[in-house]
Order: C-alpha cells, then sequence, then structure tokens
C-alpha cells in the first residue's frame, strides 16, 4: 500500500505567489518524521524541511513551511513567494520507526512538478 | 555542493556488460543508501549500510551487488542487468540510522543509467 499520496502531478504558480502541495500519508504509528525535498532537473534531491509527528507547531524553514494537520494525516507543504528557481520535482517522505521493512529509510511520494512562470 | 558525489554522471551498457555506480560522501556520516528513481514512480530504497554493514536489502535482484568498503565510499556493482532496469540511482547518507528524528538524508546527483 502507498505510504505517501501526492495527488497533484503537476502544478502551476506564478512567480511572488504562494503555492500550496499536498501530501497525504499512511501510519500506525505514533513516532514518524515527514520531510519534503525538492529535485530541479540536475537530479540532486535537496532537503527542504522536517515535521516530526510531536511537533505542535508546523515546520518552517524560510520561504517554505509545513502544514501538518496530524488528524487528517496531511503535510502539505507551503511555498511563498515563489521564484522562477523553484520550478523543480517535490517530493514528500516519510520516516516511520516501526516500519521493519524500511525502518532505516524514507518512503517517498511519486512527486509534483511545479513550474513557476513569470 | 551536497558532499555526496556520484559517479559516472550518465553511463550506458549492454545487458552482458559490467559496470559500477560510484559514491563518495565527505560529511563523516556513518550511514549510506541507494535508492532508485525510475519514471513516474516513487524513489524505491534498495540498500542501506551502517558503519559498512548492509542493514537492508530491500528484494532487490542479485543482478545488483552493493559494495561499501568504508563509511565514505559505496559502490553499486551491475551485471547482465535488464531494461527495465534503466532508471536514476541515488545515493544518499546520514549521520546515523535508527532515530526518526535523524532523517535528513543528502543526496548525490545521481547516476543516470541506460541499459540497451
Amino acid at each position: 500500500a502507498q505510504k505517501i499520496t501526492q495527488t497533484q502531478p503537476g502544478m502551476f504558480v506564478q512567480e511572488k505567489e504562494a503555492v500550496t502541495l499536498d501530501c497525504t500519508y499512511d501510519t500506525s504509528d505514533q513516532s514518524y518524521g515527514l520531510f519534503w525535498y525538492k529535485q530541479p532537473s540536475s537530479g540532486e534531491m535537496i532537503f527542504l524541511i522536517y515535521q516530526g509527528s510531536y511537533d505542535e507547531q508546523n515546520a518552517t524553514e524560510g520561504r517554505y513551511s509545513l502544514n501538518f494537520q496530524k488528524a487528517r494525516k496531511s503535510a502539505n507543504l507551503v511555498i511563498s513567494a515563489s521564484q522562477l528557481g523553484d520550478s523543480a520535482m517535490y517530493f514528500c517522505a516519510m520516516r516511520e520507526r516501526s516500519n521493519s521493512n524500511s525502518g532505516y529509510a524514507l518512503n517517498f511520494g511519486k512527486g509534483t512538478s511545479l513550474l513557476v512562470t513569470p | 555542493e551536497t558532499g555526496v558525489t556520484q559517479t559516472p554522471r550518465h553511463l550506458v551498457m549492454g545487458m552482458t556488460n559490467k559496470k559500477s555506480l560510484k559514491c563518495e560522501q565527505h560529511l563523516g556520516h556513518n550511514a549510506m543508501y541507494w535508492y532508485k528513481q525510475s519514471a513516474k514512480k516513487p524513489l524505491e530504497l534498495m540498500f542501506v549500510y551502517s558503519l559498512e554493514e548492509r542493514v537492508e536489502n530491500n528484494s532487490v535482484p542479485s543482478r545488483f551487488s552493493p559494495e561499501c568498503p568504508n563509511s565514505s565510499h559505496l559502490f553499486l556493482h551491475l551485471h547482465t542487468l535488464q531494461p527495465e532496469d534503466s532508471a536514476l540511482y541515488l545515493c544518499a547518507s546520514s549521520q546515523d540510522i535508527g532515530t526518526v528524528a535523524l532523517g535528513e538524508l543528502f543526496f548525490g546527483e545521481g547516476s543516470r543509467l541506460t541499459v540497451l
């Protein structure tokens, strides 16, 4: 079963506008971590932001914030004031404590392609 | 510059060839990973190494053979691959494994593999 679901294959946003990329997850663990990564055309996966399941406040890193709604099991990424350089693939990922098969690594969603237009 | 370097960036090989992908991390991390990224599929974890010991083999066919000679280097040896193995192979490292909060992975730029 898919652990991470990103329902938006592609998104467009105009420069300087805010955009929300959706992510829902599935876990029965109480302790888990949620991550967002950016992958530009160069291929490198760049870490953006982390949210722990026990963190009461939404994580923020510069223009990135994570809208964490634990009861709904969603961890949406919000990018404020989009820039042309934000055009890339964005991946949501989760790390669980009890996943015996992949307990040491991240489960990734299929990604959302974001295009920022002038 | 992420501190994780992968070579070669691009590789084309026939099904009978033997080749290797190399990953080197300069971050002093203890854990290293191989991921496979195919088109329109989530990243798939292949192997995990902690302190040069393999801790996970995620049902990967034996035509992929990892090697971790030290905590800074990770190889993926390839032989008799199939066309469906064509993908972007990403190497990553992290400080340690086993703790949810220590989940930040640092990735290389990947090796784009094409199997003819």
